[in-house]
C-alpha cells in the first residue's frame, strides 16, 4: 500500500529558528497537500502542490513539491509561537479518494 | 453553514458495547471520510465514500462499518467496542476532486474511551 514517509517526528526551536518537515513517497504523486493541527484541535488545511518542482509561500511558510513528485518539504522562516502545532502531509497515490496522512511533525517553539 | 458536524464529542463505552459516530456535512460535498487518531499519532484513514451509496475502507476497517444513504451523512459504527479503538475519530469530507484532491473539512472530532 501506499507508504508516505514525514520525518523528523518532533522538533524543539527556539523562537525565531527556522524549521523544516520533508514527506517522503515510495510512489510518484500526483498532488500532496500539506494541514496543520493545533494541540486539542482538528487538522486544517494549509496547502496543495500538484507540479513538479512547485513552490509555494504563505507569509513566513514555504512549501515545495519535488522535481520527481516523490516528496515535499515545508519551511517555517524565524519560527513564533503560534507556529507550535503538528504538520501533516496528505497523499492519494491511487487517484482514488483514498487520502492517506504521514505521521507528522510537532513542532514546539519556546519563546 | 456549519461545515462538518459530529457528535457526541465525547462518549465512553464499556467493552463489547456499540455505537454509531454521527457525522454531518452542509456543504454538498461527495467526498467522505473517518480517521481516527490515537494520542500522540497521526490520522489513519478507517472508511471513506466518494458518493451516496459508495463506500471502501481505507487503512484500518476492522471492527468498524459505515454506510452512505445519503450525501449529507456518513454514520461509522462500533459494533462491539474494544479498548483498543480508544482514540479521537475525526469526519472529514472534500468536494469533487475535479481531476485532483480537493481540501478536506474536518470535524472538531469525538473522543471515545473504551474501558
Amino acid at each position: 500500500g501506499q507508504q508516505v514517509m514525514q520525518i523528523p517526528q518532533y522538533q524543539h526551536v527556539q523562537e525565531g529558528e527556522d524549521f523544516t518537515t520533508y514527506c517522503n513517497s515510495s510512489t510518484t504523486l500526483s498532488n500532496i497537500q500539506w494541514y496543520k493541527q493545533r494541540p486539542g484541535g482538528h487538522p486544517v488545511f494549509l496547502i496543495q502542490l500538484v507540479k513538479s518542482g512547485e513552490v509555494k509561500k504563505q507569509k513566513r511558510l514555504t512549501f515545495q513539491f519535488g522535481e520527481a513528485k516523490k516528496n515535499s518539504s515545508l519551511h517555517i522562516t524565524a519560527t513564533q509561537t503560534t507556529d507550535v502545532g503538528t504538520y501533516f502531509c496528505a497523499v492519494d497515490s491511487s487517484n482514488t479518494g483514498k487520502l492517506i496522512f504521514g505521521q507528522g511533525t510537532t513542532l514546539q517553539v519556546k519563546p | 453553514n456549519a461545515g462538518v458536524t459530529q457528535t457526541p464529542k465525547f462518549r465512553i463505552l464499556k467493552i463489547g458495547q456499540s455505537m454509531t459516530l454521527q457525522c454531518a456535512q452542509d456543504m454538498n460535498h461527495n467526498y467522505m471520510y473517518w480517521y481516527r487518531q490515537d494520542p500522540g499519532m497521526g490520522l489513519k484513514l478507517i472508511y471513506y465514500s466518494v458518493g451516496a451509496g459508495i463506500t471502501d475502507k481505507g487503512e484500518v476497517p476492522n471492527g468498524y462499518n459505515v454506510s452512505r444513504s445519503t450525501t449529507e451523512d456518513f454514520p461509522l459504527r462500533l459494533e462491539l467496542a474494544a479498548p483498543s479503538q480508544t482514540s479521537v475519530y475525526f469526519c472529514a469530507s472534500s468536494s469533487d476532486r475535479g481531476g485532483y484532491n480537493s481540501p478536506l473539512h474536518f470535524g472538531n472530532g469525538t473522543r471515545l474511551t473504551v474501558t
